[in-house]
């Protein structure tokens, strides 16, 4: 694809619930990065992704949180029992190869903004 | 764990106008970007500077890697430049990952 698709861009859904947050990285990048903001806040990284494997999982919140990447490509994002503090836009982020320095450009996904009532 | 700070966290300016956004970090970095949240939530990339002075267009960014400040400036804003601008350092050797800064939120009014 042309760029970073994340889907649903909405999602509404009740306390205690799951729910499955979905990514698409570009094309051929074998990096990729979730990140959660709140409002009025910064993006905070929550996991990265290089290939198949969970590199750095060192900013899930919780257990509640988990996620997959089975075939080096599309990303779910899951959460379990879900809690009004996990209300935020979800962000998803791809690079060519992750490599630091500013050798590879993050390209970000447009979010998926989860409301728990 | 490292700090990142912005100021003014808001900012209001008049078309054609010229600004100073600055980021602050507490610790040393390998690498500094800014970027451009617009008000659809789009992230884009504008600088990757770890130190010096890089300019594109009508926006330029200097960091100072050993006072620990980097600052984006706007000239002639237009009222496509609103949006949140954040500061992100990149602390790791293995790979880029980015810690935000809470961001300075710019509003140009016609």
């Amino acid at each position: 694809g042309a760029g970073v698709s994340q889907t649903p861009s909405n999602k509404v859904t009740e306390k205690g619930k799951y729910v499955e947050l979905r990514c698409d990285p570009i094309s051929g990048h074998t990096a990729l990065y979730w990140y959660r903001q709140s409002l009025g806040q910064g993006p905070e990284f929550l996991i990265y992704f290089q290939g198949t494997g969970a590199a750095d999982d060192s900013g899930l919140p919780n257990d509640r949180f988990f996620a997959v990447r089975p075939e080096g490509s599309v990303s779910t994002l899951k959460i379990q029992r879900t809690e009004r503090g996990d209300s935020a836009v979800y962000l998803c982020a791809s690079s060519l190869t992750g490599t630091s320095g500013g050798i590879d450009t993050q390209y970000f996904g447009p979010g998926t903004r989860l409301t728990v009532l | 764990g490292i700090q990142v700070e912005q100021s003014p966290p808001d900012l209001i300016l008049q078309e054609g106008a010229n600004s100073t956004l600055r980021c602050n970090f507490s610790d040393s970095v390998n690498n500094l970007q800014w970027f451009h949240q617009n008000p659809w939530g789009q992230l884009i990339n504008l600088f990757y500077i770890p130190s010096g002075t890089k300019q594109n267009g009508r926006l330029s960014a200097t960091t100072v890697a050993t006072e620990r400040y980097s600052l984006l400036y706007i000239s002639s804003s237009q009222t496509t430049d609103s949006g949140v601008y954040f500061c992100a350092v990149e602390r790791g050797t293995s790979y880029d990952k980015v810690i935000f800064g809470p961001g300075t939120s710019l509003s140009v009014i016609p």
